[in-house]
């Protein structure tokens, strides 16, 4: 069974600085998906960046990037330039690729890290 | 931007009774989802949802829970007779073919009392 873990329950960060957020995970799974959740306080769960396990390259979106170390089985989150609107619960999340007509492909979450962002 | 819609937002009931949890996917999705997160806890997988059965559920998603697409627009979850550790938050989420990144609902609060 997979497993995702985020030892970080709290972090804290003053407004445009840099903030790294750790996860690992553990898998047997060779392909499979890796993702940041943000969680605002509206509690709506909303996609930040993805990873494909396949694909060396770490992925960014915007002031967001991901460092993925497969053999580490570790998937970090860098938050450039913190805005007051990325205080939020952070979750990462683990998919096993079941390919495009897999019926499932869910999701397993860790336990989160809250971010706060302070002025 | 398609959204997938949940309603309602919140949702008191009494122990024991039943209550339908409504979500509305994206249109062209064909993968469904429920998940929980039972407060300061992490979020849980509950039971996925393609060509109008279930292809997973969750040791969590018991005889108490079914989950019903009635008319090809609505997505459904059902609880039967609610017991106090089901007050949680419910999170509907779709995809479509091809594209892992789910988009999920804003949640419904149901608070069991």
């Amino acid at each position: 069974a997979q497993t995702v873990t985020q030892s970080q329950p709290e972090m804290s960060v003053q407004e445009a600085e840099t903030v790294t957020l750790s996860c690992t995970y553990d898998t047997s799974e060779n392909n499979y998906y890796l993702f940041w959740y943000k969680q605002p306080p509206s509690r709506q769960m909303i996609l930040v960046i993805r990873q494909e396990a396949y694909k060396q390259q770490n992925a960014t979106e915007n002031r967001f990037s991901v460092n993925f170390q497969k053999a580490a089985k570790s998937f970090s989150l860098k938050i450039s330039d913190s805005q007051l609107g990325d205080t939020a619960m952070y979750f990462c999340a683990f998919m096993k690729h079941e390919g495009y007509g897999g019926a499932t492909n869910k999701l397993i979450f860790g336990t989160g890290t809250l971010l706060a962002v302070q002025p | 931007e398609p959204e997938v819609t949940q309603t309602p937002s919140h949702q008191v009931t009494q122990m024991g009774q039943e209550v339908i949890l409504r979500c509305v996917p994206i249109s062209n999705h064909l993968y469904f989802y429920w998940y929980r997160q039972i407060l300061g806890q992490k979020v849980e997988f509950l039971v996925s949802f393609y060509n109008n059965e279930i292809s997973e559920k969750s040791e969590i998603f018991d005889d108490q829970f079914s989950v019903e697409r009635p008319d090809g627009s609505n997505f459904t979850l059902k609880i039967r007779s609610t017991k106090l550790e089901d007050s949680a938050m419910y999170f509907c989420a779709s995809r479509d073919t091809g594209d892992y990144g789910y988009t999920f609902g804003s949640g419904t609060r149901l608070t069991v009392v």
